[in-house]
């Protein structure tokens, strides 16, 4: 069955840029059936949506975040990535990359992954 | 920006019915979908569309909708759907996601 991946650094220093990677397996990113997101969840809070990206590279962000947010997607590698600059501590969350079976839910998530953003 | 509310949390003891609800402005105009997550766990989505329910999920899960609110039920509530629940939506425009705050449920 299809299962998300996140990975990347699990520290990232204030004012760096977080970069984060979501492997899809099992299926296709191509297939043009989802769209996939990122969603992030600080220690102990709720859940924000951050943004969504669709196989063709269109993209919608979270307004509040739009100004440091970069969504990718690599076909060729069936991943689609995140960066997000100018880190404070209040980026540091778990990281989780969903599924979408439109724009506006997520029926498959990533097992999720914490970043720190500390010195 | 558009919020949707939930109360912190709701208490039940295992075989009652615990109701927890979600409000927002834009719910007339835009479908609610409802996540279940454990401690240390992904969210898992347990409604979809207001009141339709993943393959899956328990047939004691339902959702319903009124106006301004909507409502996830959990009928016959058992020791293991103890959890954070977090009901999700679009703004007016269907532009971006919102999700509530989460409740957490508490089997007695």
């Amino acid at each position: 069955q299809v299962q998300l991946q996140e990975s990347g650094p699990g520290l990232v220093n204030p004012s760096q840029t977080l970069s984060l990677t979501c492997t899809v397996s099992g299926g296709s990113i191509s297939s043009g059936a989802y769209y996939w997101s990122w969603i992030r969840q600080p220690p102990g809070k709720g859940l924000e949506w951050i943004g969504y990206i669709y196989y063709s590279g269109s993209t919608y962000y979270n307004p509040s975040l739009k100004s440091r947010l970069t969504i990718s997607v690599d076909t060729s590698k069936n991943l689609f990535s995140l960066k997000l600059s100018s880190v404070t501590a209040a980026d540091t969350a778990v990281y989780y990359c969903a599924r979408g079976p439109n724009k506006w839910y997520f029926d498959l998530w990533g097992r999720g992954t914490l970043v720190t953003v500390s010195s | 920006s558009y919020e949707l509310t939930q109360p912190p949390s709701v208490s039940v003891s295992p075989g009652q019915t615990a109701r927890i609800t979600c409000s927002g402005d834009a719910l007339p105009d835009q479908y609610a979908y409802w996540y279940q997550q454990k401690p240390g766990q992904a969210p898992v989505l347990v409604i979809y569309k207001d009141s339709e329910r993943p393959s899956g999920i328990p047939e004691r899960f339902s959702g319903s909708s009124s106006g301004t609110t909507v409502t996830l039920t959990i009928r016959g509530v058992q020791a293991e759907d103890e959890a954070d629940y977090y009901c999700q939506s679009a703004d007016s425009s269907g532009t971006y996601v919102v999700f509530g705050g989460g409740t957490k449920l508490t089997v007695l």
